[in-house]
């Protein structure tokens, strides 16, 4: 398995563009996470599903991002309009849906708003 | 709610120390356990991980991390570090209840000096 797959690796927007990122899971993987990582806020789940369904998006900063998972094997993270302060590497992992599982994740999307 | 505390937040050793990694959670629960490592500007990867058994778990690249139930512990150590340690590290918990969905800590930066 190639593992998680994010898209893309790296993207550079100017303030109140649309940013789109992507995701697939692993395979037979059925809870996905999104994560952002900052220096000065580490590593923060914004929102996971199970089964495709959105359980908890408590950690999505504002209404300006949303996440979708269409299928299984897809999901997308939007932030729309995009801020500078948005700039982060957002990582995307996905596990089995048992609690004695790790989550493996993707090599991050590393996105600039300039 | 769970949640992960990581004593330290930058570790600087030389090479050949020792090194210890403190990390408490909080749940009184059943929980399973996790220690991640992110390289310079790569993904978290899993290092080790603990969900029942023996509480010594041994993990890749010679690191090992005991559960200690009544300190509600689950230390990672490693008898002699390389330059190539130099990482992040995150512990993180997922209780029984919670399946599929684990709770990091906010990381350790660990780097080796040649």
């Amino acid at each position: 398995d190639a593992g998680v797959i994010q898209s893309p690796r790296h993207e550079v927007t100017e303030m109140g563009q649309e940013v789109t990122l992507r995701c697939k899971p692993i395979s037979g993987h059925n809870s996905l996470f999104w994560y952002r990582q900052t220096m000065m806020r580490g590593l923060e789940l914004l929102i996971y599903f199970n089964n495709n369904v959105p359980i908890d998006d408590s950690g999505m900063p504002e209404d300006r991002f949303s996440a979708k998972m269409p299928n299984a094997s897809f999901s997308t993270l939007k932030i729309q309009p995009s801020e500078p302060r948005d700039s982060a590497v957002y990582f995307c992992a996905s596990s089995l849906r048992t609690s004695n599982t790790e989550a493996f994740f993707g090599q991050g999307t590393r996105l600039t708003v300039v | 709610a769970q949640s992960v505390s990581q004593h330290n937040h930058h570790v600087i050793l030389s090479e050949a120390a020792s090194l210890e990694l403190g990390c408490n959670y909080s749940y009184g629960g059943t929980v399973n356990l996790f220690w991640y490592v992110q390289y310079p500007g790569q993904h978290l990867q899993l290092l080790l991980k603990y969900f029942s058994g023996d509480p010594l778990v041994k993990g890749i690249k010679g690191f090992e991390a005991e559960f200690i139930k009544s300190k509600f512990s689950f230390n990672l150590r490693k008898p002699s570090v390389q330059w190539s340690d130099t990482a992040e590290y995150f512990c993180a918990v997922n209780a029984n209840t919670n399946a599929g969905k684990s709770t990091f800590g906010d990381g350790t930066t660990l780097t080796v000096k040649p």
